[in-house]
C-alpha cells in the first residue's frame, strides 16, 4: 500500500508569491494534518482536517490556508510568501481525528525555498 | 502554550555507548510519542506511551514516562551507526494536534 505522498518534493519561490503543496493521504484515513518544520526544529502544527472540515489550527497567519477534498486529499496553500516561509512542509495522516492514541503517518515533505 | 524542551540538542557518540535524551515540559500531556526522522523523510513513530510512570522497550531503546506526565526519556544501549537521526518528541493534551519538541540530533559514528 501507498505511504502519504506530497509533491512538489522540492521548490523554490521568491517573496510575494503563492504556493500550493499537495498530499494524498494513505487509503482509508480520513484526517490530514500539516506541519511546518523550520531547519533544525521540531514540526510545529499548522491545519488538522478531519472529514473535510477543519478540526484544528496553529498559531500561522490567515496567509495559511488548506482544504480537504472529497477523496481525503488536501492542499496547503500560502500567500505572500516570506523569506521565514522557508521550511519543510510535512502532511500527516491518520484514520482517526483525535491524536491521543493513533498513530499519525507522515510524507517526506515538500521542501520550499523562498528567495 | 505547551512546549517540549529536548536536551543534548546534538549527540555524537562512537558505537557502543550508550546515551539518553531527555524531553521535559511544563504542561501535563494525555499522552506522549517519539518519532525519528532521516535526512529527506519524514518522521517516523517509534513508540507512545500513555500511563504516568510507564515504561516501554523496544529492542535496545527504552522509554519512559514521567510520573507526572511531563516529561520522557529515551535510553538507547549499545548504539549503532544506524540509529543516526533526529529524534522527537511529541506530546498529545487531547484534541487534534501534535505538539513536538525540540530534537536532538544523535550521530553514531565508527
Amino acid at each position: 500500500d501507498a505511504g502519504v505522498t506530497q509533491s512538489p518534493t522540492h521548490l523554490i519561490k521568491t517573496r510575494g508569491q503563492q504556493v500550493t503543496l499537495r498530499c494524498s493521504p494513505i487509503s482509508g484515513h480520513k484526517s490530514v494534518s500539516w506541519y511546518q518544520q523550520v531547519l533544525g526544529q521540531g514540526p510545529q502544527f499548522i491545519f488538522q482536517y478531519y472529514e473535510k472540515e477543519e478540526r484544528g489550527r496553529g498559531n500561522f497567519p490567515d496567509r495559511f490556508s488548506a482544504r480537504q477534498f472529497p477523496n481525503y486529499s488536501s492542499e496547503l496553500n500560502v500567500n505572500a510568501l516570506l523569506l521565514g516561509d522557508s521550511a519543510l512542509y510535512l502532511c500527516a495522516s491518520s484514520f482517526l481525528q483525535g491524536t491521543n492514541t493513533g498513530e499519525l503517518f507522515f510524507g517526506e515533505g515538500s521542501r520550499l525555498t523562498v528567495l | 502554550t505547551q512546549l517540549l524542551e529536548q536536551s543534548p540538542q546534538f549527540l555524537s557518540i562512537q558505537e557502543g555507548e550508550n546515551l539518553t535524551v531527555y524531553c521535559n515540559s511544563s504542561s501535563v500531556f494525555s499522552s506522549l510519542q517519539w518519532y525519528r526522522q532521516e535526512p529527506g523523510e519524514g518522521p517516523v513513530l517509534l513508540v507512545t506511551v500513555v500511563t504516568g510512570g510507564e515504561v516501554k522497550k523496544l529492542k535496545r531503546l527504552t522509554f519512559q514516562f514521567g510520573d507526572a506526565r511531563k516529561d520522557s526519556s529515551l535510553h538507547i544501549t549499545a548504539a549503532q551507526p544506524g540509529d543516526t537521526g533526529l529524534y522527537l518528541c511529541a506530546g498529545t493534551g487531547g484534541g487534534n494536534k501534535l505538539t513536538f519538541g525540540t530534537g536532538t540530533q544523535l550521530k553514531v559514528e565508527l
